[in-house]
């Protein structure tokens, strides 16, 4: 079965420190994996995506990085701002005949001024 | 560009009652899905439409029913209201697969069933 863990579940920082979000995943045939932010009351917006040839990414203070061998990847959010609290969600899909991708659970990070 | 729209924003209703939330995209994408996310449990596949004139259930269907009406809209349907089918609702759609196109998600409508 197809499945996506996130660790940890909550985070609180301070404001200007930097923080790394985890996900393992377990989905096969792997095509590629998203980093979504939801703000309280929004819906997810995608961050990043990372495909199977990709190591690392960057968007502004946000880097993804996957390790497709051991099938993880990471989200480093640096120099945390207080928009920056939200939930964070890895999402990862197949190559093969699914439509669905599988949703992890988030990590819900709060940066505190 | 007003992307994927969901409506109500907010709704409540008794148990027993029935009502259909709305949702309509303007990017043209084939795929649209239903989720619903719960305080500790994530985004949860309700329903999801590959292309127009298709649907199959996902993760949690029961007490659920959709519509793809056309390729801009896809409804979703309950019945016959629950307690348990108090939650946020999300609306989503993709475009090209083969492209790695992300999901579009609307801002959710909000359900309390009393």
């Amino acid at each position: 079965k197809n499945q996506v863990e996130q660790s940890p579940q909550s985070l609180i920082i301070l404001e200007g420190k930097n923080c790394t979000l985890q996900c393992n995943y377990t989905v096969s045939p792997f095509s590629n994996l998203r980093w979504y932010k939801q703000d309280t009351g929004r819906g997810p917006v995608s961050l990043t995506i990372m495909t199977f040839s990709e190591n690392t990414k960057s968007n502004g203070r946000y880097t993804a990085t996957l390790d497709a061998d051991t099938k993880q990847s990471s989200l480093h959010i640096t120099a945390s701002q207080l928009s920056d609290s939200a939930s964070y969600i890895c999402v990862v899909s197949s190559s093969g005949g699914s439509y669905i991708p599988t949703f992890g659970r988030g990590t819900s990070l709060i940066v505190h001024p | 560009n007003a992307g994927v729209t969901q409506t109500p924003k907010f709704q409540v209703l008794k148990t027993g009652q029935s009502m259909t939330l709305q949702c309509a995209q303007d990017m043209n994408h084939n795929s649209m899905y239903w989720y619903r996310q719960d305080p500790g449990m994530g985004l949860r596949l309700i329903y999801y439409s590959a292309s127009e004139g298709t649907t199959d259930k996902g993760e949690v269907p029961n007490g659920y029913n959709v519509s793809r009406l056309n390729k801009r809209e896809f409804s979703l349907r309950l019945e016959s209201a629950a307690p348990s089918q108090t939650s946020v609702y999300f609306c989503a759609s993709r475009g090209d697969r083969a492209l790695n196109q992300p999901q579009h998600f609307g801002d959710g409508t909000r359900l309390s069933i009393l």
